[in-house]
């Protein structure tokens, strides 16, 4: 069965140091989302993408935060300066569209978890 | 701001129970209802609900969609060990197709 492969599966970082997480999506799909979820804490929405373009972001989503889609195959979330509290779970999901139908049902990554010292 | 609230938070029960786990939603312009199954890596889908009253099956669960109570059951019969998870509820909803979650619940399923 396709599956969302993202790397790595867990980065120790300092405060202040970048870090790109990278995830392979479905190969078939055209919408690209990343969420994240603290440790105890609800699946939060960082940002949507398609067609090359961010189709939304949440108010988390801030000027630290890039996405990227540099190749037909990969798609990137950069934390330029990291906080602490950049400190979760990243998911990386992928849909073959969007709307009611099955199309739109999100598979995700297994994550990457990222702790910032 | 949408909102899903899941209930209950834990559960532990033993293997042969019935389970009933709820989720309700407060979500502009309601699109979906979404469930997930998580275990120690990806959120793994189970059910899209789109239509009230409409029964989704799969093997030992079932969920069914409320829309006039605002409110989702996913139920699991004969609970094996496997089971022992955190089940996701989430919503999409308004002028875009973003998933809001609840905080989930952790169901702990004992020999």
């Amino acid at each position: 069965e396709p599956e969302v492969t993202q790397t790595p599966s867990h980065q120790v970082t300092q405060m202040g140091q970048e870090v790109i997480l990278r995830c392979v999506p479905i190969s078939n799909h055209l919408y690209f989302y990343w969420y994240r979820q603290i440790l105890g804490q609800k699946v939060e929405f960082l940002v949507s993408f398609y067609n090359n373009e961010i189709s939304e972001k949440s108010e988390i989503f801030d000027d630290q935060f890039s996405v990227e889609r540099p190749d037909g195959s990969n798609f990137t979330l950069k934390i330029r300066s990291t906080k602490l509290e950049d400190s979760a779970m990243y998911f990386c999901a992928s849909s073959l569209g969007q709307g009611l139908g099955g199309a739109n049902v999100l598979t995700f990554g297994a994550g990457s978890r990222l702790t910032v010292l | 701001e949408d909102k899903v609230v899941q209930s209950p938070l834990s559960l532990v029960v033993h293997e042969g129970d019935t389970v009933t786990l709820n989720c309700s939603y407060e979500v502009t312009n309601f699109r979906s209802l979404l469930w997930y199954k998580q275990e120690k890596k990806a959120p793994t889908f189970l059910f899209m609900l789109t239509s009230s009253g409409i029964e989704k099956k799969s093997g030992r669960l079932s969920s069914i969609l409320d829309k006039k109570e605002l409110s989702s059951i996913l139920n699991i019969t004969a609970t094996q060990t496997g089971d022992s998870a955190i089940y996701l509820c989430a919503v999409s909803g308004g002028s875009n197709y973003k998933l809001t979650f609840g905080k989930g619940t952790l169901l702990t399923v004992n020999p």
